[in-house]
């Protein structure tokens, strides 16, 4: 069984400022994908960046980049220069076992909410 | 390219009736997942079909069914429907069962009275 751990339920940021939403995820395969999607008000999740356990560099998508911290496991999204848009639920997920993508176990979410 | 689409956006129904819930995945995108949110939760998985076969089932009741029909889209069915059953309803798909990100859609907002 796969768990994902987010024990920020809220963080808040300056505008332009950088944020690190912390993810700490557990299972014992040794294939597995991490994912970071956002959920604004609206409720739409929108993907935003991924990390296969086998990829050895972190994974970066413009403004995002994800910290994976193998013997940690620990998957953090960093958002560099914040914008008011960015304000929305965070959560991460996970898929191991060599199954299919379509099966995430998510995490509880994390509010982020950016100040101008 | 349009995005998953599901329908109806909301739902207001009574305790015992049934739901069916409708997704139409992007075009080109073979798998379709379900999943439930319950509000201030993440969503939990509860099937995925892919090729119209069922590959994976969450932990939930049987009164959730769900199939996927030859062009792709899908259908989550659920019986006897309880309170605890209001929730947000996503749907999403992928193109294969590859390293591809699941693409979700608005959701379904489900009311139980």
């Amino acid at each position: 069984a796969q768990k994902i751990t987010q024990t920020q339920p809220g963080m808040f940021v300056q505008e332009k400022e950088a944020v690190t939403l912390d993810c700490t995820y557990d299972t014992s395969d040794q294939s597995y994908g991490l994912f970071w999607y956002k959920q604004p008000s609206s409720g739409e999740m929108i993907f935003l960046i991924y990390q296969g356990s086998y990829d050895e560099q972190n994974a970066t998508e413009g403004r995002y980049s994800l910290n994976f911290q193998k013997a940690r496991k620990s998957a953090n999204l960093v958002i560099s220069a914040s914008q008011l848009g960015d304000s929305a639920m965070y959560f991460c997920a996970m898929n191991a076992g060599g199954t299919s993508y379509g099966k995430l176990t998510f995490g509880q979410g994390t509010i982020l909410t950016v100040h101008p | 390219d349009a995005g998953v689409t599901q329908s109806p956006t909301h739902l207001i129904k009574t305790r015992g009736q049934h739901v069916t819930l409708r997704c139409s995945p992007i075009s080109g995108h073979k798998s379709v997942s379900w999943y439930q949110q319950v509000l201030g939760q993440g969503p939990q998985f509860i099937f995925q079909y892919y090729e119209k076969e069922e590959r994976g089932r969450g932990n939930f009741p049987d009164r959730f069914s769900a199939r996927q029909f030859p062009n792709y889209s899908s259908e989550l069915n659920v019986n006897a429907l309880l309170l605890g059953d209001s929730a947000l309803y996503l749907c999403a798909s992928s193109h294969s069962q590859g390293r591809s990100p699941l693409h979700f859609g608005n959701g379904t907002r489900l009311t139980v009275t």
